[in-house]
């Protein structure tokens, strides 16, 4: 059965520093990997998206992330961190196959930005 | 084009009553899913619409409940409210159903259950 976990609940960093937030999964088959930003009372963006054209995938307002099929992992960058990039993000997968899917989700990573 | 609407926005019910949530997909969207959301328990999936069919059903008691209608709106119910329903209600639509597909969220109804 696939899964994913994200590492830390809560990731600290100072403003201008990397980000890197951590996401796991495990899956039986090549897997769909999805990064979202959640920002307070409000649902959910996609930051982006892993469909298996390329391992380094570059997304919105900075953010990429790399698939690593060894370590199955797909975890988040950012090279400089804003104050707006303060939210909670989620790591999904969704998995290729007949008939039914469903997007499996992680606990989530509050980001916080210290000034 | 307009994004994922939900109405309401917020939503104060007391224990045992009904209530009925409603999403308006994007423009040419065919498939919608209900997600619930509590700090407690993250984002569990409650169930998917594809073409006014439910494709997947996540693991909620009976009592709660979907439909969608022909121009892809859809609704859910949850009847005899309890505490533990009080959640932000998110749904999402995507073009078609299928692996890969990216979903597209609405801003969510925030529910309430004194």
């Amino acid at each position: 059965a696939q899964s994913v976990t994200q590492l830390g609940s809560h990731v600290s960093v100072s403003e201008g520093a990397l980000v890197l937030l951590r996401c796991n999964y495990s899956s039986s088959v090549p897997p769909y990997l999805f990064w979202y930003v959640q920002y307070p009372n409000q649902g959910l963006q996609l930051l982006l998206k892993y469909t298996s054209a390329a391992t380094l995938v570059k997304g919105i307002n900075g953010f990429e992330a790399e698939f690593k099929k060894s370590e199955t992992s797909f975890h988040l960058t950012k090279p400089s961190a804003h104050m707006r990039d303060a939210a909670e993000y989620f790591c999904a997968v969704s998995v290729r196959g007949v008939g039914n899917y469903q997007l499996i989700w992680g606990a989530g990573t509050k980001l916080i930005i210290k000034p | 084009k307009a994004g994922v609407t939900q109405t309401p926005r917020y939503l104060i019910k007391t224990r045992g009553q009904q209530v009925t949530l409603s999403c308006s997909p994007i423009s040419g969207h065919r498939s919608v899913s209900w997600y619930q959301q509590t700090p407690g328990q993250g984002l569990q999936f409650l169930f998917e619409y594809f073409s006014e069919t439910q494709r997947n059903k996540g693991n909620f008691p009976g009592r709660f409940s979907g439909r969608q209608f022909s121009n892809s709106r859809s609704e859910m119910n949850v009847s005899t409210l309890e505490l533990g329903d009080s959640a932000l209600y998110l749904c999402a639509s995507s073009i078609r159903h299928g692996a890969g597909e990216t979903q597209y969220f609405g801003p969510g109804t925030r529910l309430l259950v004194l």
